[in-house]
């Protein structure tokens, strides 16, 4: 079965710095693209980053490029979202979510984790 | 940046009605369009990819259809499950982009 299980959320002052991480299993994760979304309480969703399957190509959106790093751990199974300058906005839920193939940002996005939890605030 | 207006924003239908949700791109994306579904407090799962490809496991009373800028999706035949919020999302230009999502509700 495949299964993504997110971790790291929790509470955080503006400005702090958190890593989540993705732990992936029932697939080749090593084959596979891997993403961030998250999702502000009560409303949709906000593509973040996108890694390519050997971790060498990455995509950001505006709204985290150079706050957020995305990278993972292939031997590990392991996605991991840094994220620096934390803002009252970036709170809300945050998804990992597995493409369809290998390649970053061009594929959809066919599992998705519970979600793991972000609230910055002082 | 490639923006998504999905319409309606909500709907309410019986159990058994036609459900049918429209998703315009601001610009042309090819067929390079998905639909996902988020049920109340639920991760979103992929129900059609590619505008029209029916995801493994998903029932077949949901399709897709539409190319270019226009797309459409539809419930044959609203289930009590099918209470959730839609979403399509686009992958032929970065950054990936959502529409504003479709709350569905029974009647």
């Amino acid at each position: 079965e495949v299964q993504l299980v997110e971790s790291g959320g929790g509470v955080i002052h503006p400005g702090g710095s958190l890593r989540l991480s993705c732990v992936g299993s029932g697939f080749i994760f090593s084959n596979t693209a891997m993403n961030w979304v998250r999702q502000a309480p009560g409303k949709g969703l906000e593509w973040i980053s996108s890694v390519s399957s050997s971790g060498g190509i990455t995509y950001f959106a505006d709204s985290v490029k150079g706050r957020f790093t995305i990278s993972r751990d292939n031997s590990a199974n392991t996605l991991y979202l840094q994220m620096t300058t934390l803002r009252a906005e970036d709170t809300g839920l945050y998804y990992c979510a597995k493409a369809m193939g290998a390649v970053a940002g061009w594929h959809p996005f066919d599992m998705w984790g519970q979600g793991t939890r972000v609230t910055v605030s002082s | 940046d490639v923006q998504l207006t999905q319409s309606p924003s909500s709907l309410s239908a019986s159990v058994g009605d036609r459900v049918t949700i429209t998703c315009q791109a601001s610009q042309e994306i090819n067929k390079y369009l998905n639909w996902y579904q988020q049920r109340p407090g639920k991760a979103p799962q992929l129900l059609i990819y590619d505008a029209a490809n029916l995801q493994k496991g998903v029932p077949s009373r949901f399709s897709g259809s539409g190319y270019g800028s226009k797309f459409t999706f539809t419930i044959n035949s609203l289930q009590p499950e099918d209470i959730a919020t839609y979403y399509c999302q686009q992958y032929e230009i970065l950054p990936l982009t959502f529409g504003g999502g479709t709350k569905v509700e029974i009647k």
